[in-house]
C-alpha cells in the first residue's frame, strides 16, 4: 500500500522558517518525481513544487521562489521542503504528492503551517 | 499562471448526472491532453478521478468521466450518489519552457 505521511507542520512567526518532511512507502520512491501542493484554509489547491527522481529537475511556483527549497533523500525515502521567510499567506495545509507525467497519483494526508505573530 | 476556471458550485439529486466545466487557454488546458480530476472530501486529502484527460485509474467508478474541447475540459458525473458530495478540482499541465502545473479554483457538488 502507498503511504505518504507528512510531518514538520507548525506554527511560526512571520519571517521565520520550518522543514517539513515526507515519509514514503509501498512503491519505489526514487523512480518518482514528487511534488508539494499547499491548500490554505477554506480555499483551492496550489501546486508549490517538484523535484525529479534523481533531484536533476527541480520547479516552483512563481509564490514561493527563492524562499522554498524542495529536496530528496532517496536512500531515506523522503521528501523535504525547506521553507524561508514564511509569510502569512504561506499559511496552509501542505500536501506531498507523487507524480506520475502531469499527474499527482498519491497524496499524503497534509500537514498544517500557520505563520501568525 | 492563471488558476483555470470552475464553477463555484454545482448541484443535483441522487441518481441524476453533473457537468462541471474547467476552462483554461492555448497555454494549458488546449495544448496538452494533461488534465486531471480530483475528489476531496471535508478533511481528507485529495485524490485522483481521471487522468490525461479521460482516463480513470482502477478502482473509481466509471460513473465519472472526462472531456476536453478546446480550452475547456469537463467531469461528468453520473448516477450521482451521495457519496459524491464532495470538492472537485481539476489541474492542467501548462509547462512550456518549464514544469508548470495549474489547479482550477474548485468545484463544490451538493447532492440534493
Amino acid at each position: 500500500e502507498v503511504q505518504l505521511v507528512e510531518s514538520g507542520g507548525g506554527l511560526v512567526k512571520p519571517g521565520g522558517s520550518l522543514r517539513l518532511s515526507c515519509a514514503a512507502s509501498g512503491f519505489t520512491f526514487s523512480s518518482y518525481s514528487m511534488n508539494w501542493v499547499r491548500q490554505a484554509p477554506g480555499k483551492g489547491l496550489e501546486w508549490v513544487s517538484s523535484i525529479s527522481s534523481t533531484s536533476s529537475y527541480i520547479y516552483y511556483a512563481d509564490s514561493v521562489k527563492g524562499r522554498f527549497t524542495i529536496s530528496r533523500d532517496n536512500a531515506k525515502n523522503s521528501l523535504y521542503l525547506q521553507m524561508n521567510s514564511l509569510r502569512a499567506e504561506d499559511t496552509a495545509v501542505y500536501y506531498c504528492a507523487s507524480l506520475v507525467g502531469a499527474t499527482l497519483d498519491y497524496w499524503g494526508q497534509g500537514t498544517l503551517v500557520t505563520v501568525s505573530s | 499562471q492563471s488558476a483555470l476556471t470552475q464553477p463555484a458550485s454545482v448541484s443535483g439529486s441522487p441518481g441524476q448526472s453533473i457537468t462541471i466545466s474547467c476552462t483554461g487557454t492555448s497555454s494549458d488546458v488546449g495544448s496538452y491532453d494533461l488534465v486531471s480530476w480530483y475528489q476531496q472530501h471535508p478533511g481528507k486529502a485529495p485524490t485522483v478521478l481521471i487522468y490525461e484527460g479521460s482516463k480513470r485509474p482502477s478502482g473509481v467508478s466509471n460513473r465519472f468521466s472526462g472531456s476536453k474541447s478546446g480550452n475547456t475540459a469537463s467531469l461528468t458525473i453520473s448516477g450521482l450518489q451521495a457519496e459524491d458530495e464532495a470538492d472537485y478540482y481539476c489541474c492542467s499541465y501548462a509547462g512550456s519552457t518549464t514544469f508548470d502545473v495549474v489547479f482550477g479554483g474548485g468545484t463544490k457538488l451538493t447532492v440534493l
